[in-house]
């Protein structure tokens, strides 16, 4: 079955770059998603990539793909505390849409 | 906000006895789906939605039940919960076109 994967916890400094990483198996993945969620809230979408592209930028915000390598980052440019959350990858194959999601990377931005 | 509301969103029952959670929409979308979330495993799909009255299985169905009636609610029930049911539930919705996946503000339930 599908298998989404990225690493458990990230903690960067205020001002510097952040890059979450993230693998995922199903080569027949039509969108990749970054959705953000804080404390105690529900989850965000951020931002999404088709599987035909290598890249997409959105403010501060980078998306990496690699198809071959199935390997997805978002890249967070200027990092402030309030982009502390944690950070799920998620994979979008079926046909009614449904994600598959890792286990989300905790990113905490130190002063 | 894609016009989601779960409720309740807190719901404390003891194990052995039926829960029902409602997911509500006010944007006449197909798709509708329902999630856990616990430590460690991210967000697991149990079932989804792709019209009324019809549903199919996601990832971890076991223990639950939906229905979905009306497009705007979706209903996932738990006939019988057991502790292992305890997590918080999300629902979601999208539209075929539209890629994005929107969820609800979730419903904690703890099962003692």
């Amino acid at each position: 079955g599908e298998d989404v994967e990225q690493s458990l916890f990230l903690s960067v400094r205020e001002g510097d770059s952040s890059v979450i990483n993230c693998t995922y198996t199903d080569s027949s993945s039509t969108y990749l998603y970054w959705y953000k969620q804080e404390p105690g809230a529900g989850l965000q979408l951020l931002t999404y990539i088709f599987s035909n592209m290598d890249m997409k930028q959105d403010q501060r915000l980078t998306v990496l793909l690699n198809k071959k390598d199935k390997h997805l980052s978002l890249r967070i440019a200027d990092t402030q505390t309030g982009d502390s959350a944690i950070y799920f990858c998620a994979e979008s194959s079926g046909s009614a849409r449904q994600l598959t999601f890792g286990s989300g990377t905790q990113l905490t931005v130190l002063p | 906000d894609a016009g989601i509301t779960q409720s309740p969103r807190h719901k404390v029952t003891e194990t052995g006895t039926p829960v029902t959670l409602r997911c509500h929409q006010t944007e006449n979308h197909r798709y509708m789906y329902w999630y856990r979330q616990d430590p460690g495993h991210g967000l697991r799909l149990i079932h989804y939605s792709y019209g009324v009255k019809d549903t199919d299985k996601g990832e971890v169905s076991d223990g639950y039940s939906v229905s979905r009636s009306k497009t705007e609610d979706f209903l996932l029930t738990l006939e019988s919960a057991t502790s292992s049911q305890t997590s918080v539930y999300f629902c979601a919705i999208t539209d075929r076109g539209d890629y994005e996946q929107y969820f609800g503000p979730g419903t904690r339930l703890t099962v003692t």
